[in-house]
């Protein structure tokens, strides 16, 4: 089963609306979460890394007005997405680090967030 | 140039093919590697991890050259469950994984 839960599986909202996501990991507490985006046919991006209890490291050219992220507890990270606009519409995929930093990544299953 | 570079693809092949995939990475200092599989609309999984000395998992065989800063994915017999989007994930520093743009098989009968 998923070790990592991610929240909703498929989101269709206006433009301007904001929208978040949650990502939980199950059994297991992850101080460290990542967030990635992947457009059709492109890999997956890395927007940012959630880490418990402090700011998000963003990565370079993602928004982080934009793409509001908070990690409060050790098992669930949420990304906002503010204002979305069309452009926004993606595939936003978390991840969770099991076991420090040599430990295996586990995956959400993926929102799949559609702005009209 | 990007970081992490797979071949286009697609691969369409028959049922029972050999298939090789071949991945290049620019940075040296790239420490883990490892090949995971996505399917359609779905989160990628980890298929396996790659080791210099290469290394098997059943009908799978991954290679590492560091030398060459190049990986490859072999599938002998294959199966129509192995139809998917393969990516090259080259480990950057403790955490981060960085994406090839992946190669879509599709297994034929």
């Amino acid at each position: 089963g998923a070790v990592v839960s991610q929240h909703p599986s498929r989101v269709i909202c206006k433009s301007g609306t904001s929208v978040k996501i949650e990502c939980r990991s199950l059994d297991f507490q992850a101080t460290t979460m990542f967030w990635y985006r992947q457009f059709p046919k492109q890999s997956l991006m890395l927007m940012a890394t959630s880490n418990e209890g402090s700011k998000a490291t963003y990565e370079q050219g993602v928004e982080k007005d934009k793409f509001l992220i908070n990690h409060a507890s050790l098992t669930l990270s949420t990304l906002t997405v503010t204002s979305a606009h069309p452009e926004d519409s993606s595939f936003y995929i978390c991840s969770a680090l099991m076991g420090g930093g040599n430990g295996e990544l586990f995956f959400g299953e993926g929102s799949r967030l559609t702005v009209l | 140039r990007k970081e992490v570079e797979q071949d286009p693809g697609p691969f369409n092949v028959p049922e029972g093919a050999t298939v090789a995939f071949n991945c290049t990475y620019s940075n040296s200092a790239s420490q883990s590697f490892f090949w995971y599989r996505q399917d359609c609309r779905k989160e990628p999984k980890l298929l396996m991890s790659v080791y210099s000395s290469g290394n098997e998992d059943g009908r799978f065989t991954a290679q590492l050259n560091r030398a060459s800063q190049y990986i490859s994915l072999l599938i002998r017999d294959s199966k129509l469950s192995d139809s998917a989007t393969y990516l090259c994930v080259v480990k950057r520093g403790a955490q981060k994984l960085v994406f090839g743009q992946g190669t879509r098989l599709t297994i034929n009968p």
